[in-house]
């Protein structure tokens, strides 16, 4: 089975640019999550979804940061403008974990393999 | 807000030897506790969780956990090292964020280090 596809692996822009990142989840898996991680910062979680909806976007750091799932096989985090303190690996992950219409929170999540971010 | 604490930065082992990743945490009920891996340039993989049963969770690649509620602990463990278990380990717990949905809080992680 394909695990979860993120895309692009690198990108390098310059501060201003906006920039798209892409997540494909583990087919029938229901909660996709949006993780950055920098040495200073560690993990952080920025964005999760529930069956395609929006559960909790208090990790996104401003405005400047959005998500969005239109369907449950694709998610993009999109930053508009970027700035060098963006600059981080962004992961997705996703999970089978929705049962009687909630989450349970005991299923283990599988994460893509990254995108590299470097904001010049 | 459930959190967990790694509270070595590296931990430093002789192949064959016994390791030890320490993780301990804090929450309001029973936790639900996961450990991940992370190798250079690839993203977390799951290794094992205890939700309930017995203390001692056993998962991949030889790894198992022992959950102590009277420490709050969590610790990994494996009885023999391999150079291959070098790696980044995360400790994380379930923590409810909204009335319908559950994530994981991380800790900073531990880097592993297996010396041949």
């Amino acid at each position: 089975d394909a695990g979860v596809i993120q895309s692009p692996r690198h990108e390098v822009t310059e501060m201003g640019q906006e920039v798209t990142l892409r997540c494909k989840p583990i087919s029938g898996h229901n909660s996709l999550f949006w993780y950055r991680q920098t040495m200073m910062r560690g993990l952080e979680l920025l964005i999760y979804f529930n069956n395609n909806v929006p559960i909790d976007d208090s990790g996104m750091p401003e405005d400047r940061f959005s998500a969005k799932m239109p369907n449950a096989s694709f998610s993009t985090l999109k930053i508009q403008p970027s700035e060098p303190r963006d600059s981080a690996v962004y992961f997705c992950a996703s999970s089978s974990d929705f049962g009687r219409g909630r989450a349970i929170g005991n299923q283990p999540q599988h994460f893509g393999d990254g995108t590299r971010l470097s904001i010049l | 807000a459930q959190s967990v604490a790694q509270p070595e930065d590296q931990v430093n082992v002789a192949e064959g030897n016994p390791l030890t990743v320490k993780c301990t945490y804090s929450v309001s009920g029973n936790p639900y506790l996961f450990w991940y891996v992370q190798y250079p340039n690839r993203g977390l993989q799951f290794l094992l969780k205890y939700i309930t049963g017995d203390n001692l969770v056993k998962g991949s690649y030889g790894f198992e956990a022992e959950f102590n509620k009277s420490q709050t602990s969590f610790h990994l463990k494996k009885p023999s090292a391999l150079v291959s278990d070098s790696a980044l380990y995360f400790c994380a717990v379930r923590d409810q964020r909204s009335n319908s949905g559950y994530a994981l809080n991380f800790g900073k992680g531990t880097s592993l280090l297996v010396t041949p």
